[in-house]
């Protein structure tokens, strides 16, 4: 069975704080989305890694793939109350277009 | 990227009725799946829809309780048949777009069954 851990689970920090969301497995992915979700919505798209080592920047958020494309890491430069949702990641596997998905992190940024 | 409309967006249901979940899309895409999310919590999936063919149940879930159609390239329909409180959920839709595998998602159907 593939498993994707991600860490930590939940996590309610201050605003103007720092911040890093892990995703691990022992299985290799061709690619590796994060998400972001908002209550009463669907997880909305906000990046994917394809090559092992990439890092992308989106504003205050960094991620990075792997050196051998089974992990990433999501970290949040001084966040903000609008970071506030729920983040999940997912690793794609070519042979049968299905995403395997994290735990999810339920992050809360307080002003 | 697509975009994804789903219908109802909520709906309130007595145990043992049924509730047909409407999924459509801006533009023809291949792979469609179905997923429950209890609320702050990951998503499961529960089939993959491919036009033309049955759907793809995962392990748990079978197509008398969860018969789904994909009529066309743009639509999908997921029902949950004779249902009960554990059935209360978020159901949501995607599809597949790209070799990179992503996935895009409508804005979910919250049932509550009771």
């Amino acid at each position: 069975t593939q498993l994707l851990e991600q860490s930590p689970q939940f996590l309610s920090i201050q605003e103007g704080e720092n911040l890093t969301v892990y995703c691990n497995s022992s299985s290799v992915f061709s690619s590796l989305q994060w998400y972001r979700q908002e209550p009463g919505e669907g997880p909305v798209l906000l990046v994917t890694v394809v090559t092992g080592g990439e890092v992308k920047k989106l504003k205050r958020l960094t991620f990075q793939f792997g050196d051998a494309r089974k992990d990433s890491s999501l970290h949040i430069t001084a966040a903000q109350p609008g970071d506030t949702g729920l983040y999940l990641c997912a690793g794609g596997r070519r042979s049968n277009y299905q995403l395997i998905w994290g735990a999810g992190t339920k992050l809360i940024i307080k002003p | 990227s697509a975009v994804i409309s789903q219908k109802p967006s909520r709906d309130i249901c007595q145990r043992g009725t049924s509730l047909t979940i409407q999924c459509q899309v801006d533009s023809q895409v291949t792979m469609m799946f179905w997923y429950r999310q209890q609320p702050g919590q990951s998503l499961t999936l529960i089939a993959t829809a491919n036009q033309g063919s049955e759907a793809t149940y995962e392990s748990g879930f079978v197509i008398d309780k969860f018969p789904i159609s994909r009529p066309n390239l743009t639509f999908s329909t997921l029902t949950v048949s004779n249902m009960s409180p554990e059935d209360s959920s978020i159901y949501l839709c995607s599809v597949e777009d790209g070799e990179r595998i992503e996935q895009y998602f409508g804005p979910g159907t919250r049932l509550t069954v009771t």
